[in-house]
Formats: structure tokens, sequence, C-alpha cells
């Protein structure tokens, strides 16, 4: 199986500051890793999939990079909507597909 | 428009059998693989398998085969998850999705059904 790890698990930051999440893979996923945004109670949302595309509608200050085993996410100048937990999920195959575990983005 | 409609929230009891369902509309059901993933209360995402409604191919995530199971009724754009004998461990939010632009990007969700295992 391969194991998503997300860093840091949480991140404290002020509106209007730059957000880096990163997510490290087992082992080489290509660029098969997408990125979601998880509000409370409420579904997670795609924000990038392919590693580095952003889904319908999501606003350019979501950018996202990496390739093999190395990704992160950015969020230029966060909104309070941002505040948010997000997951980076692989799509190696159907059976082995996983998530990584979170970051926490919250208001310092 | 792409809308998945899940079934509501269920309390049971150790040992009870259960099925959720998740009504796709506004596409193509038979023809997009939909999945489920397992929310543990205060917890993250995790994955527990996919089906293709349009010939029941399934695959299941290492930790849930034999656990669970997934099945679809293409006649009712609708699929399934199921449990034989629950545990107090099944307690958590269960999201039906389906990667209906990207392929394997979960683009659209449904809204969750909560199911409660307690004696």
């Amino acid at each position: 199986e391969i194991v998503l790890t997300q860093s840091p698990a949480t991140l404290s930051l002020s509106p209007g500051e730059r957000a880096t999440l990163s997510c490290r893979a087992s082992q080489s996923v290509s660029s098969y890793v997408a990125w979601y945004q998880q509000k409370p109670g409420q579904a997670p949302r795609l924000l990038i999939y392919d590693a580095s595309n952003r889904a319908t509608g999501i606003p350019p200050r979501f950018s996202a990079s990496g390739s093999g085993t190395d990704f992160t996410l950015t969020i230029s100048s966060l909104e309070p909507e941002d505040f948010a937990v997000y997951y980076c999920q692989q799509r190696s195959d159907w059976s082995g597909l996983t998530f990584g575990g979170g970051t926490k983005v919250e208001i310092k | 428009e792409v809308q998945l409609v899940q079934s509501g929230a269920e309390v049971k009891k150790p040992g009870e059998s259960l099925k959720i369902s998740c009504k796709g509309s506004g596409y193509s059901f038979s023809n997009y693989w939909i999945g489920w993933v397992r929310q543990m209360p205060g917890k993250g995402l995790e994955w527990v398998g996919i089906i293709f409604p349009g010939d029941s191919d399934t695959r299941y995530s290492p930790s849930f085969q034999g656990q669970v199971t997934i099945s679809a009724d293409k006649s009712i754009s609708t699929a399934y998850l199921q449990w034989n004998t629950l545990k107090a461990s099944d307690t958590a939010m269960y999201y039906c999705t389906t990667p209906w632009r990207y392929p394997r990007n979960f683009d659209y969700w449904g809204q969750g059904t909560l199911v409660t295992v307690s004696s």
C-alpha cells in the first residue's frame, strides 16, 4: 500500500498569509495526486487533480506542484473561507487508492 | 446537474446488518465508477472501494475486503454499501463519490450517511 504523509498536521496562519502544504508518498505515484478541501460538516471538495490542475470553479489562489513522491499545495493568500482540512489522494489503482492524513489550516 | 443523494442516518446495534444507498442523477450512472469513503469521528478519509455499475466490476481496499459489500442497481441509478454484521468500530460518516470529469479524481460527492453502531 502506498502511504501518503502530509505535513504539517496543523498550520496556524492569518488571513492574507501564504499556506504551503506538503504530501509525501512512500513510493512514486507519478503525477497521480489530487487535493481536497473539507470543511466541518461538509463532504470533501476536489481542488486539484493530476498534481497541478485546478478543478472546475477553483480560484487561482490555489496552486499545486510535484511529481514522483513529493507534492505541494499552495494557497497564495488565505481567505477566511480557506480555513479547513486539506487531504491529498493518490490513484495508483482502484484497490490501492489512498488518502493522506490531512493538514488542518487554522486561524492564528 | 450531477447529483449524488445518500440515504439517511442510521442507528444500529452491534451484530445487525445494514445497507445504505447513493442515488445518482444528472449523468449516465452506468458509465461512471462510484466509490465509497469512510470518515470516522474526528478522523481523516479512508478509501473503502468502488464499483462500475455498467458491469458491476468491484474493487475493494484491502482494509475493507471481506468487511463490506459494494453493489449497484443501474436500473434505478443507485449504489449500495452493505454490512452483514456491524461492529461499534463501523461508526462513521460514509460518503459516496464519483470521478465524473477527471479519471480517478473525485469531483462529485454525496452528502454523507452517518452510521452509528451502539448497544
